[in-house]
């Protein structure tokens, strides 16, 4: 089976400091692993997606994520922080049976 | 392109009722995924289909069902509505599913409330 744990509930950072999001996976084989954001009443949108190969991986809006396979871990991260990052984070690992499986979530608040 | 496309945003609905919520997938994507998302159970699976076959179905009771169409428009049923099937309710596509390496595209969601 496959599970996604998002140890951090809730993260305040100051804007401009950095960030990061832990995610930490199980999965049988090589996982597709996936972090989204999700804005007060909103859908999901695609911060940034890992298939393969570089284990370092670019996303939009200036976050990147390292694949770590001896830690089965997926860590989002962001140099400097801006107000409008405050949202709600989710870590996600498929595809086993057709799905994705999502982490709990990581609610992130930007302070002045 | 235009984005995945749900219909209605919200609606109120009182136990027992049924209800049907809708879903346009980005052109050219044939993989439609539902999730229900709730405060307390965070995001869970619904179902998931492609050129209108389930190819699979998450741990929710009968009176959730599904469909999708020739055209990759997929809906959405809850029969016998309860207070706990109250939640935001998101549809994603793709172009293969989850198994191809091409992600999921999220909708904004129907938020439906049942009083």
């Amino acid at each position: 089976a496959q599970s996604v744990t998002q140890p951090d509930i809730h993260i305040t950072v100051s804007e401009g400091a950095s960030l990061e999001l832990r995610c930490n996976y199980s999965y049988g084989a090589t996982p597709y692993l996936f972090w989204y954001v999700q804005s007060p009443g909103q859908g999901l949108q695609l911060l940034l997606k890992y298939f393969s190969g570089d284990t370092l991986v670019q996303g939009i809006k200036g976050f990147e994520a390292e694949f770590k396979r001896s830690q089965s871990s997926f860590n989002l991260r962001k140099p400097s922080v801006h107000w409008s990052d405050a949202a709600e984070y989710f870590c996600a690992v498929g595809p086993g049976d057709y799905k994705l499986s999502f982490g709990a979530g990581t609610t992130v608040t930007v302070r002045a | 392109k235009a984005g995945v496309t749900q219909t209605p945003r919200y609606l109120i609905k009182t136990r027992g009722q049924q209800v049907t919520l809708s879903c346009s997938p980005i052109s050219g994507h044939r993989s439609v995924s539902w999730y229900q998302q709730t405060p307390g159970q965070g995001l869970q699976f619904l179902f998931e289909y492609f050129s209108e076959t389930q190819r699979n179905k998450g741990n929710f009771p009968g009176r959730f069902s599904g469909r999708q169409f020739s055209n990759s428009r997929s809906e959405m049923n809850v029969s016998t509505l309860e207070l706990g099937d109250s939640a935001l309710y998101l549809c994603a596509s793709s172009l293969e599913g989850p198994l191809g390496n091409s992600p999921l595209h999220f909708g904004n969601g129907t938020r439906l409330t049942v009083t």
